[in-house]
Parts: structure tokens; C-alpha cells; sequence
């Protein structure tokens, strides 16, 4: 029943090792996004990927890499993490031209680096 | 680019009185998209209500419903008969049309934190 889910929910490490978030949809969307939210709770768009094709890049720096391996999928890895990293992601995902633009947003992953 | 405001960073309310979350946005498309998500302690964010500047009507859904006023480009969301559950942040977005030809990420704005008080 789960429409956008990502894993871990949870994610501990220590700064310097590289790191991965996945994130899934069942809702037949075409568009998936990364956010961030940082410790003041801002949230503000990383990649967004349209069909398997990044549309949108923010300034981020390129120890982020995302990988979208189909549609329903959208991952996020994070080379040598530094302790500025320590925030939530949150993956969502949208349907071009349908059901008014919406996007659906997972759970997070609220990620801590020491 | 697009711009959200947030002006109010925390709010409260009693229990089953009204309250109004105030937000402000900038941009020179004629076309967009406006959302209220919220974010209760589970960290969830959960769409509230959303409102196409084409349409002339106020959006409502149950208990929420919007005040949009696109001259002043004020989009103020108003909670009724408020409820212990409605505690959480509320953000206000922006998102442009597809026929803008931008890129069509959600813009947030602060966000307002609502207290229901008992």
C-alpha cells in the first residue's frame, strides 16, 4: 500500500564513508525528486529525474550522486560524507500533467553524520 | 526565480477555535501551482490542500480551506474547528506550469509551526 517509501528510515555513519539512500514508488508516476530539509526544517530541492533523465541538478556538491535505474526508482548516494550532510531527505515523485501536480512525498530518512 | 514567505514562524491555537497561517509568494508566471503540506512529529509530509491560480474559487477540503488572493499573491490557509491532531509544521509551495518550460521543483517557504492548545 506503500506509495513512496525509501530506506533506510534511519542512517548513523561516521564522516568519510560513503553512503546510500533508495527510494521506491508504486504510483506510476514519471517525475521523482530529492529534497533536503536542513536543521531549521527548510526544505529545498537537490535532483528531480523525468522517465530516467535528470531534469534538475541544484547546486550540490558532486560527492551527491543520484541513480534512477527505472521509473519507480530514484536512489541517492553520498560519497565521503561530512558532518554538514547530517539532515532529512525526502524523496517524492509526481505524475506530469496529472492529479493536479502533485507530489507525493516518502517518510525521510534522517540521516546523522559523526 | 520564485519566492515563498512564510512570515509567521510559529502560531497557536485553542482547540476548536480558527486559525489562519499567512503566506506570500513572488513570481511573474501567470500560471502555477500552490500547496499547504504538513508535517506533524512523524516527520511525514502530508499535502493538505492545493489551489490552481486559473481557478477563481477557494479551495476547501473538510476543515482546511485557502484564502487566494492572486492580485496580492497571498495564499493564507485557514484551519476550523481545530483539532489536537493538527498540531504540526505547516509549509506553504509554489510550483510552476509545464507549459513555463522551467524546471518544476516545489519552492517552500519557512514554514509555521501551529500549536493546539488543550
Amino acid at each position: 500500500d506503500t506509495a513512496v517509501s525509501q530506506t533506510p528510515k534511519y542512517l548513523v555513519t561516521q564522516m568519510g564513508n560513503d553512503k546510500s539512500i533508495k527510494c521506491e514508488q508504486n504510483l506510476g508516476h514519471d517525475t521523482m525528486y530529492w529534497y533536503k530539509q536542513d536543521s531549521k526544517k527548510f526544505l529545498k530541492i537537490m535532483f528531480s529525474y523525468n522517465n530516467k533523465e535528470l531534469i534538475i541538478n541544484e547546486t550540490v556538491p558532486n560527492r551527491f550522486s543520484p541513480k534512477s535505474p527505472d521509473k519507480a526508482h530514484l536512489n541517492l548516494h553520498i560519497n565521503s560524507l561530512e558532518l554538514g550532510d547530517s539532515a532529512v531527505y525526502f524523496c517524492a515523485s509526481s505524475r506530469t500533467l496529472g492529479d493536479q501536480e502533485t507530489q507525493y512525498f516518502g517518510p525521510g530518512t534522517r540521516l546523522l553524520v559523526l | 526565480a520564485q519566492t515563498v514567505t512564510q512570515s509567521q514562524p510559529e502560531m497557536s491555537v485553542q482547540e476548536a477555535e480558527t486559525v489562519t497561517l499567512s503566506c506570500t509568494y513572488d513570481t511573474s508566471e501567470s500560471d502555477y501551482y500552490l500547496f499547504w503540506y504538513k508535517q506533524p512529529p512523524s516527520r511525514q509530509m502530508i499535502l493538505v490542500i492545493r489551489q490552481e491560480a486559473y481557478k477563481q474559487q477557494n479551495a476547501t477540503e473538510n476543515r482546511f480551506s485557502v484564502n487566494f488572493q492572486k492580485a496580492a499573491k497571498s495564499f493564507s490557509l485557514k484551519i476550523s474547528d481545530s483539532q489536537l491532531g493538527d498540531a504540526a509544521m505547516y509549509f506553504c509551495a509554489y510550483r510552476s506550469p509545464i507549459s513555463s518550460g522551467s524546471a518544476r521543483q516545489l519552492t517552500f517557504g519557512s514554514g509555521t509551526q501551529l500549536t493546539v492548545l488543550p
